[in-house]
């Protein structure tokens, strides 16, 4: 059974620092891995989607890397600002349209 | 509206109501899902649809039912519900296609369900 994990669980910044989120997955036969960022009771907005055959996607300040082999998947935020500050989920697509969510990571970028 | 939109936003129900939540999409596609996200816990997916057709109930009790009329709509009837049935319910939709790695789904702003 696919199972992902976040790390850190909660973060939290000053503005202006580069800073990297973690997920880490157990089975490596995923389709591929997509990046979403939640608004406090709100639905999530994708970021990036990175095919299992890609190493890395880039989206303005945000860059996610992808290395299969070893279930891993990180999400770089450069220059960090306060508009950030939300919850960070990864998810991997097995099987039919079917995705497998991690628990998130809580950020928190203070002015 | 554009996108994903769900109604209604907020919804508090006793345990012997009966109540529906509505996802609509505007973007094309022809796929849709219910996704249930309780508090510290993953999201988890609970039904999908594809091209109107049930293809996946994730062991999903039966007090909740859907529904999906055509391809732009997703109903989730709700009946004799627990407490511990309090969460969000978020909808989303996706294309299908043959480059079926492909398909990025794209939520709604959910709905915040209180079971009393």
């Amino acid at each position: 059974k696919q199972e992902v994990t976040q790390i850190p669980a909660a973060l939290s910044v000053p503005e202006g620092e580069n800073l990297v989120l973690n997920c880490s997955f157990t089975d490596s036969a995923i389709y591929n891995l997509q990046w979403f960022r939640q608004d406090p009771g709100k639905g999530l907005t994708s970021l990036l989607l990175i095919q299992s055959s890609q190493r890395e996607q880039t989206s303005g300040r945000l860059n996610a890397s992808l290395d299969k082999s070893s279930g891993r998947s990180t999400l770089y935020i450069a220059a960090s600002q306060p508009g950030d500050s939300a919850t960070y989920l990864c998810a991997v697509r097995v099987g039919f349209q079917k995705l497998v969510f991690g628990t998130g990571t809580r950020l928190l970028v203070s002015p | 509206e554009t996108g994903v939109t769900q109604t209604p936003r907020h919804l508090v129900m006793g345990m012997t109501n009966k109540k529906s939540l509505k996802c609509e999409q505007h973007l094309g596609h022809n796929a849709m899902y219910w996704y249930k996200q309780s508090a510290k816990k993953p999201l988890e997916l609970m039904f999908v649809y594809s091209l109107e057709e049930r293809v996946e109930n994730n062991s999903v009790p039966s007090r909740f039912s859907p529904e999906c009329p055509n391809s732009s709509h997703l109903f989730l009837h709700l009946h004799t519900l627990q407490p511990e049935d309090s969460a969000l319910y978020l909808c989303a939709s996706s294309r299908l296609g043959l480059a079926d790695s492909y398909n990025e789904q794209f939520f709604g702003p959910g709905t915040r369900l209180t079971v009393l």
